[in-house]
This record gives C-alpha cells, structure tokens and sequence, in this order.
C-alpha cells in the first residue's frame, strides 16, 4: 500500500528560489494536510484542506500557499524560499468517515535552504 | 486549544512496561486524548485515543485520569522498534478540521 506519498524526499534551494512540495495519498480521503517539523521540536500545522478545491491556514501558514485541485493531491508552494524555512515538511491525510480516524502521514520532505 | 505537559524524555530496559504520561489540567470536556509516535526519520503514527473510559489496542493501553486532567500511555512490554518520540494531543471533537495540534512530546529510550 503506497498511503501517503511525499515529493521530493531531499532538496537544496538558494535563497529567493522558489518549489512546489507534492503530497499524494491513494486513500480516497478528504482532509489533507501540511506541517512542518524544525529539529527537536514537533510538527506545526502550516496548512490544510477539508476536501477538493478548498484550503485553509494552520498555525504557521506565512511564507507558503497550498492548492488542492485533485482531491488525492496536496501541493504546498514556497514562492521566495528563505532560510528560516529549512525544515522537514510532512504531509497527512484523514477519511472523512468517522470522528476520530487518525491522521496518517508520509514520510517527509527534507529541505535545506541556504 | 488546551494544552499538554509531558516530560521531555524517558528510558526503560527492554521487554519492561513503560508509563509514559501526560497532563492536560486545562482539557475541556469536548476534547479527546489522543497519541502518537514518530520513529526516527518517519512521520508520525497514530497509536491509540480515548475520551473517558480506559482503552487498549494491538500497541498500546491509554489510562485516563478520573477528572481527565492527565493520562499515561502504556506499553506493556517495550522493544527497540518502539523508540520513538510519543505526542500527547488533545483534539476537540467539536472541530471539523480535525486538525492535530502537536506539543514537543517525550522522546523515549529503550535500553537492551
């Protein structure tokens, strides 16, 4: 079972750069979701979406947009990449079936900014 | 959206049970208790949730304070495999997001 898959795994942007994450999940789930993940610490709710075509801003949504034209893709953009952005970005996604299904993510994106 | 306070971190010898807990003093009675592991390089896992009442699964057991104000996963027998860093979230049923609110968690480490 692929689940939630995460593109690409590793990258390295120059500053002002910009990037489009892909996340992919063959689920047929309805939320999707976006964190990222700064060392030691745990995972920041960036944005997210309740289903195709609408979006949503987490806790730490400046500097980055979303799109969710297909339901099974989530895209998160950064148009001017800064170093402040160097993290580990991970996406989920959630059945709309039920009050408490689990988030189940992928693995995770590792981007360096410098 | 309340909070949770959990020790940064934990060690337990293998094949022992671990207790790890959680205080959420401010948790409102809407909000279920919910937890996750991340393993080293993954993304995190659900392991289990619960409301009121005591809940067991395959991974683990969850113990809920009578007034709710704190928690403690259990893992019954601890392996190498369940290092990892365990959140403790809470969740207000009442949110159609479903979003997840991640603390810092406990890291946990498994001595052979």
């Amino acid at each position: 079972n692929a689940g939630v898959t995460q593109t690409p795994k590793f990258r390295v942007l120059k500053t002002g750069q910009s990037m489009t994450l892909l996340c992919a999940q063959d689920m047929n789930h309805e939320y999707m979701y976006w964190y990222r993940q700064d060392p030691g610490m745990g995972l920041r709710l960036i944005h997210y979406s309740v289903g195709e075509g609408t979006t949503a801003k987490g806790e730490v949504p400046d500097g980055y947009n979303v799109s969710r034209l297909k339901k099974q893709n989530f895209l998160l953009g950064l148009e001017s990449a800064a170093p402040s952005q160097t993290s580990v970005y991970f996406c989920a996604s959630r059945t709309g079936q039920g009050d408490n299904q689990p988030q189940h993510f992928g693995d995770g994106t590792r981007l360096s900014i410098l | 959206d309340a909070k949770t306070t959990q020790p940064n971190s934990m060690e337990s010898n293998e094949e022992e049970p671990v207790h790890l807990p959680c205080n959420h003093s401010t948790i409102s009675g809407t909000d279920y208790i919910h937890w996750y592991r991340q393993l080293p390089s993954q993304g995190p896992e659900y392991v289990i949730h619960g409301l009121t009442s005591n809940v067991n699964n395959r991974m683990a057991s969850l113990a809920i304070a009578e007034d709710r104000k704190s928690s403690t996963l259990i893992l019954h027998r601890a392996t190498l495999r369940d290092a990892a860093v365990y959140y403790c979230i809470l969740r207000d049923w009442g949110d159609s997001s479903y979003k997840l609110i991640f603390g810092s968690g406990t890291r946990l480490l498994v001595r052979p």
